[in-house]
């Protein structure tokens, strides 16, 4: 399986604090995205870095991207009650098919 | 708004049931999948599909078959179901473009095989 892998696989911090999630794959990539998953519903997408970007933001959101480790991250500032969710990573391979990869995802809770 | 429509939120099924579990979207998207999601495991590619009537196998498809007659549907079967396709499952959709693109995921049917 060509699966990535998240770190850490839980993580919970108070409100106002940021929170770091990464994301390690295997294969060359055409892009990386990071989607979240609130309890028991379906994914819902939150950001997209191409394989020749290296960071990207999107409101409290910011995304880095390092092709030679493979590997990125997702940053959320100044975090919210709400922002408690999974967090995953999927990546497009270079090759594939059109078809995303997941990671294990990161279970982020944010204490009031 | 796109709009990815499982057909059940929550199924119980009987060990050798034949199970259909429906996917339906609404943005005319080449790329449908099925994903089953278990605690600790992840999002795992069970089927995937890039136009009517083609297919390819992911990551697990035993035990598990597909069906795509018109493009706006993506049925996936469980020939036999089995205790250990006790899962959640997840039905997806994407364009087809040069380039990147989002996809865009159903709620969710949580099966319970018994």
């Amino acid at each position: 399986s060509q699966q990535g892998e998240e770190d850490p696989q839980a993580l919970s911090i108070q409100e106002g604090e940021n929170a770091t999630m990464n994301c390690s794959y295997k294969t060359s990539i055409n892009n990386l995205q990071w989607y979240r998953q609130n309890s028991g519903r379906g994914l819902v997408h939150l950001i997209l870095i191409r394989s020749n970007e290296r960071e990207k933001h999107s409101g409290r959101l910011r995304v880095t991207l390092d092709t030679s480790k493979k590997s990125s991250s997702l940053l959320i500032t100044a975090s919210r009650a709400a922002d408690t969710a999974s967090y995953f990573c999927a990546t497009d391979w270079l090759q594939g098919a059109q078809k995303l990869v997941f990671g294990q995802g990161t279970r982020l809770t944010i204490n009031p | 708004d796109v709009k990815v429509t499982q057909s059940s939120r929550y199924l119980v099924k009987r060990t050798g049931e034949k199970v259909f579990l429906e996917c339906v979207q609404d943005m005319d998207h080449e790329n449908m999948f099925w994903y089953r999601q278990d605690p600790g495991l992840g999002l795992r590619l069970i089927y995937f599909s890039y136009d009517v009537k083609m297919k390819e196998k992911g990551d697990i498809p035993e035990g598990y078959s597909v069906s795509r007659e018109k493009k706006e549907r993506f049925s996936l079967i469980l020939e036999s179901a089995s205790t250990n396709q006790t899962s959640m499952y997840l039905c997806a959709s994407r364009p087809y473009r040069q380039g990147a693109t989002e996809a865009f995921f159903g709620q969710g049917t949580r099966l319970t095989v018994v």
